[in-house]
């Protein structure tokens, strides 16, 4: 048990586009999600915290703006990554917790996302 | 807020060797310990996990320590195998899960 899916795994967009991710726990419920950006060789940096019915916590030094969150049920996050920018290139994954408590984090399978 | 420091960044060991890598942190409220391995593109998996109530938790070549008092934790993978080849990550959380930090990641590289 405990997947989560992620999708796309990779995208290509224009520069002033907009580009949703989506993140879903399959086979049980999570309340919370993680957003993480990974750059090229560097660790998974925390971009925000998704709580389903409420509004994502950001880090500091993330646009919330920028990086729209929704966690609209127990089983699906999503991230939208508005107005694009090369610079917004990078790796993007999700992570959700099944249960309350000391449990491993699960991983989504990742998105690269590619801003031309 | 909690600050996790991962050494070495780069790890090459030969084949049948054993390898270590150690990871500290900062926050004493923190007490869960969790390794990911990551291959290239792919998700972090997690590989091995321990509890502050804990000193040392192995599962078959992989072995992690804790140090409470001085705050550091450590894996092992001993009788290494190429496929043991990846990026390792060290991560310290609170209970609650609330803060939840990785360390900057180790390259493995098993020699043939």
């Amino acid at each position: 048990g405990a997947v989560v899916s992620q999708h796309p795994s990779w995208v290509i967009c224009k520069s002033g586009t907009s580009v949703k991710i989506e993140c879903r726990s399959l086979d049980f419920q999570a309340t919370t999600m993680f957003w993480y950006r990974q750059f090229p060789k560097q660790s998974l940096m925390l971009m925000a915290t998704s709580n389903e019915g409420s509004k994502a916590t950001y880090e500091q030094g993330v646009e919330k703006d920028k990086f729209l969150i929704n966690h609209a049920s127990l089983t699906l996050s999503t991230l939208t990554v508005t107005s694009a920018h090369p610079e917004d290139s990078s790796f993007y994954i999700c992570s959700a917790r099944k249960a309350q408590g000391l449990y491993g984090y699960t991983f989504g399978s990742g998105t690269r996302l590619t801003v031309v | 807020g909690e600050n996790v420091e991962q050494h070495p960044s780069t790890l090459s060991v030969q084949e049948g060797d054993s390898a270590v890598i150690k990871c500290t942190y900062s926050d004493s409220a923190s007490n869960y310990f969790p390794w990911y391995k990551q291959e290239l593109g792919k998700r972090p998996q997690l590989i091995i996990d321990i509890r502050s109530n804990v000193g040392e938790k192995k599962d078959q070549r992989i072995a992690v320590t804790l140090n409470k008092t001085a705050k550091h934790f450590s894996l092992h993978i001993t009788e290494t195998q190429p496929e043991d080849s990846a990026v390792y990550f060290c991560a310290a959380s609170d209970p609650l899960g609330q803060n939840f930090v990785f360390g900057p990641g180790t390259r493995l590289s098993v020699l043939p």
